[in-house]
């Protein structure tokens, strides 16, 4: 069974600052991991995807993320944090089950980003 | 662009009402999935569809049935509504392929739920 463990319910940091989100799984295959954002009354969007290539990837908005298989984490970073990055960040876990993908979601981690 | 609608942004509803929630995508993408959101415990899988007319349990199916008859299609439905089905309600979609590195779910806006 997969399950996603996300460090942190809430992290406030200073505009310019850079931004630390952590992010723990436990998947019993090679899993694909994400982060998705989501911002006031929006819809969930796709930050970045870790897909078994590349252990450092970047996403949008200056995001990154890397994975680390040794310490099974996936922290989310940016180096220097801006107002429009206030929002709920999720931590999620893919497994393929049957013919279809199910994704585990962490509990969030909500951005608060002072002036 | 992808573009998944959900069929109402708010709705307010009586115990016991039958409450129908849709979800309609533009992509041709063969899986949809209906999530749950409440604060504190992320989103939850409540149904999900590979195919018109498939369906699989999520981690909490209970209280809650899906319909697919057409591939853009998915509604969750409430039989008998109660008041712990005040939620935020989540369809989502993907493309069918098997690799998981394919499967990137696109979501809807949601549907802020209030059952009285």
């Amino acid at each position: 069974a997969q399950s996603v463990t996300q460090l942190d319910s809430h992290v406030s940091v200073s505009e310019g600052t850079p931004v630390l989100l952590r992010c723990n799984y436990s998947s019993s295959y090679s899993p694909s991991l994400f982060w998705y954002v989501q911002h006031p009354n929006k819809g969930l969007q796709l930050l970045l995807k870790y897909t078994s290539a590349a252990t450092l990837v970047k996403g949008i908005n200056g995001f990154e993320a890397e994975f680390k298989k040794s310490e099974t984490s996936f922290h989310l970073t940016k180096p220097s944090a801006h107002m429009s990055d206030a929002a709920e960040y999720f931590c999620v876990v893919s497994e393929t089950r049957g013919s279809g993908d199910k994704l585990t979601f962490g509990t969030g981690t909500r951005l608060a980003v002072r002036p | 662009d992808v573009k998944v609608t959900q069929s109402s942004r708010y709705l307010v509803k009586r115990t016991g009402e039958k409450v129908f929630l849709e979800c309609v995508q533009d992509m041709d993408h063969e899986n949809m999935f209906w999530y749950r959101q409440d604060p504190g415990l992320g989103l939850r899988l409540i149904y999900f569809s590979y195919d018109v007319k498939m369906k699989e349990k999520g981690d909490i199916p209970e209280g809650y049935s899906v319909s697919r008859e057409k591939k853009e299609r998915f509604s969750l439905i409430l039989e008998s509504a109660s008041t712990n089905q005040t939620s935020m309600y989540l369809c989502a979609i993907s493309r069918g392929d098997t690799v998981p590195s394919y499967n990137e779910q696109f979501f809807g806006p949601g549907t802020r739920l209030t059952v009285l």
